[in-house]
């Protein structure tokens, strides 16, 4: 069974960063693109940006530009989210979540739906 | 970027009965890319609708989807008390990009 497993909680002080990293499978990385997702405390799903691992092609919410980086290690298999200068307000628990990708041609890329989600990371901004 | 609209926010129900939940989009939904996940408490959601209307793996007949353009429903018939649980809808399709509703609570009593 496919599985994504993500890395343990963390605590973090305002104005610092957090990585998050989401493991995967060989077939995974070559065939599906890696969304991360938070969801605040009480709150719904929030898109942060997505890459297609096998072509290093990455967008992000207009929300996070800037902000946040996502990067894929093929070596490894693993997926990083780095989300910087941190705010109380994110808080939250962060989701990596693969789908399928399709292609408009010129390298544009778009999602299908998720299909597969890690089991989420609590982050925790806090002074 | 598209708009997604859940209606009712919250609805209660009884075991046995029908659940029928809306999604509406600001602009037409382009070859029906739209999903629909179940949520239970301190889980990851799971993808329940596809496509509109096309059920994920392993997901029960009781569960069905429909709708099309800027107009999409869920619905659930035979309600079990499992069935307990947040419903969002998603866009999918546009560029490297993904939007949700802000969720329908549904609670089984």
């Amino acid at each position: 069974q496919v599985q994504l497993v993500q890395s343990g909680a963390e605590v973090k002080k305002p104005g610092s960063s957090v990585k998050v990293s989401c493991e995967t499978s060989g077939d995974t990385f070559s065939r599906f693109g890696i969304s991360w997702l938070r969801q605040a405390p009480g709150q719904g799903l929030q898109w942060m940006g997505g890459i297609i691992p096998r072509f290093g092609i990455a967008n992000y919410a207009q929300k996070f530009q800037g902000r946040v980086r996502i990067t894929a290690d093929e070596s490894s298999n693993i997926v990083h989210m780095e989300l910087r200068t941190l705010r109380y307000d994110d808080t939250a628990v962060y989701f990596c979540a693969r789908a399928e990708y399709g292609d408009y041609g010129s390298g544009i890329f778009y999602f299908y739906a998720i299909d597969v989600w890690g089991q989420g990371t609590t982050v925790t901004v806090s002074s | 970027e598209i708009v997604l609209t859940q209606s009712p926010g919250a609805l209660s129900l009884s075991p046995g009965q029908r659940a029928t939940l809306s999604c509406r989009t600001s602009q037409s939904v382009g070859s029906n890319y739209l999903a629909w996940y179940q949520q239970k408490p301190g889980q990851s959601p799971r993808l329940l609708i596809y496509l509109a209307s096309d059920r994920a793996t392993g997901i029960p007949d009781r569960f069905s989807g429909s709708g099309s353009g800027t107009d999409f429903t869920l619905t659930i018939s035979r309600l079990e008390p499992e069935d307990s649980a947040m419903y969002y809808c998603q866009h999918y399709g546009s560029p490297l990009s993904i939007t949700f509703g802000q969720g329908t609570r549904l609670e089984i009593k």
